[in-house]
């Protein structure tokens, strides 16, 4: 039980180039999302998905796009970095269980430097 | 406009002793919260969480505190260890989102 995956680990990309970062759960769980966290910021929201086949953006979405591919599956991808998006980002899921309290499980994080 | 706030970036304590970690939110419509503890190159990993409704909640050495009128909540560790050291960050939920505090650097000494 593998629980959530992120690939690559650590990338760096120079201004204004593209790249997908690459998010899978496999815990059966309906909503998935995106995080960056920095220094002295803790962990912002960048896009969710509550459920396969839907999207919402976050407290910080410019500049990223994202796909929930399946139920499996959430992308985030950045169309032309900029170095404002040198960060770590992680993505997490959770069971949408009304007992719950959307207690979410992470990953272990992207480290994505931007020149 | 943050609504969780941890207003200690680092918080230094004896082995043994009790960790003390507070967290401020501004948004009553939380109908609950939770505490994360992170590790370095690690992702966060699920603590202990209340619902808006529980004043106490008490899970092994770790205890989390609830005051609704004072838009206040604390996690206590007691007897705190060496491998407490880590990065808390307390959350408030609703509407299938989380909303994180910048997080506090816990340091146990032994």
């Amino acid at each position: 039980n593998a629980g959530v995956t992120q690939t690559p680990k650590f990338q760096v990309l120079k201004t204004g180039q593209s790249m997908t970062l690459q998010c899978a759960q496999d815990m059966n769980h309906n909503s998935m999302y995106w995080y960056r966290q920095d220094p002295g910021m803790g962990l912002r929201l960048i896009y969710y998905s509550a459920s396969e086949g839907t999207t919402d953006k976050g407290e910080v979405p410019n500049g990223y796009n994202v796909s929930r591919l399946n139920k499996r599956e959430f992308s985030l991808r950045l169309e032309s970095a900029a170095p404002s998006q040198t960060s770590v980002y992680f993505c997490a899921s959770s069971s949408t269980n009304v007992r719950s309290y959307n207690e979410q499980f992470f990953g272990p994080g992207t480290r994505l430097t931007v020149l | 406009d943050q609504q969780v706030k941890q207003n200690s970036p680092s918080l230094s304590v004896q082995e043994g002793r009790i960790s003390i970690l507070n967290c401020d939110y501004t948004n009553s419509m939380f109908d609950y919260f939770l505490w994360y503890k992170k590790y370095p190159a690690e992702g966060p990993t699920f603590l202990i969480s209340i619902s808006s409704i529980k004043d106490k909640n008490e899970d092994g050495r770790f205890t989390v505190f609830l005051n609704k009128s004072a838009k206040h909540l604390s996690l206590h560790i007691v007897p705190s260890q060496p491998g407490d050291s880590a990065v808390y960050f307390c959350a408030g939920g609703g509407a299938q989102k989380l909303v994180f505090g910048q997080g506090t650097r816990l340091t146990i000494n032994p």
